[in-house]
């Protein structure tokens, strides 16, 4: 069974389009994160929720919008699509998010190409 | 500066070799250290969490130097299956939830 699932898996889009990434966890987790890991590797956060409460809301652009319609989904919505979206997208979740020493556990990953 | 540095290599290594691997942080407040790993084309998994006393996994043990602000991990008796990016996590919320912070990856090759 999946623990950290993300639809879809590649995304393939112009510049300038709106679009998704749902993510579910079967973990029972409260807390879940989204991170972006751009062309050289890096990885950083962008948003975490707790109870479908924001937590952490990294210098993204506004663009960027998260929603968490239950604790198990946090899904991600990008309006108008550039060429420095082009990255892997990765939905993560942890048990309760306040743990220091809390594993962080990650989806498979969306692969985001923008042309 | 980076928050988290790491060498990001390649280290070409032979299987039965031992390789260490080091990172340096800049937030002092930072409370909780760890080691990823990330196979390519894959997603992060947690390797080891990092003790400030040092901890050891089998073939992989972890230290913390608080004071230099350093982290290292120590792979002995590599295979081939531990080809893989090695990432330096760190914690640096200051409130009860974790914000980790990534270092780029040091890239690891275990050849025959």
């Amino acid at each position: 069974d999946t623990a950290v699932s993300q639809t879809p898996k590649y995304l393939v889009t112009q510049m300038g389009n709106d679009k998704s990434i749902k993510c579910e966890q079967n973990l029972g987790h409260d807390t879940m994160y989204w991170y972006k890991q751009d062309s050289k590797k890096f990885l950083k956060i962008m948003f975490s929720y707790n109870n479908k409460e924001l937590i952490i809301n990294e210098t993204v652009p506004n663009r960027f919008s998260p929603k968490s319609p239950d604790k198990a989904h946090l899904n991600l919505h990008i309006n108008s699509l550039e060429l420095g979206d082009s990255a892997v997208y990765f939905c993560a979740s942890s048990k309760d998010g306040g743990g220091i020493q809390e594993t962080q556990y990650f989806g498979p990953g969306t692969r985001l190409l923008v042309l | 500066r980076k928050e988290v540095e790491q060498d990001p290599g390649p280290f070409n290594v032979p299987e039965g070799a031992t390789v260490a691997f080091n990172c340096t942080y800049s937030n002092s407040a930072s409370q909780s250290f760890f080691w990823y790993r990330q196979d390519c084309r894959k997603e992060p998994k947690l390797l080891m969490s990092v003790y400030s006393s040092g901890n050891e996994d089998g073939r992989f043990t972890a230290q913390l130097n608080r004071a230099s602000q350093y982290i290292s991990l120590l792979i002995r008796d590599s295979k081939l299956s531990d080809s893989a990016t090695y990432l330096c996590v760190v914690n640096s919320a200051n409130t009860g939830f974790q914000k980790l912070v990534f270092g780029t990856g040091t890239r690891l090759l275990v050849s025959p």
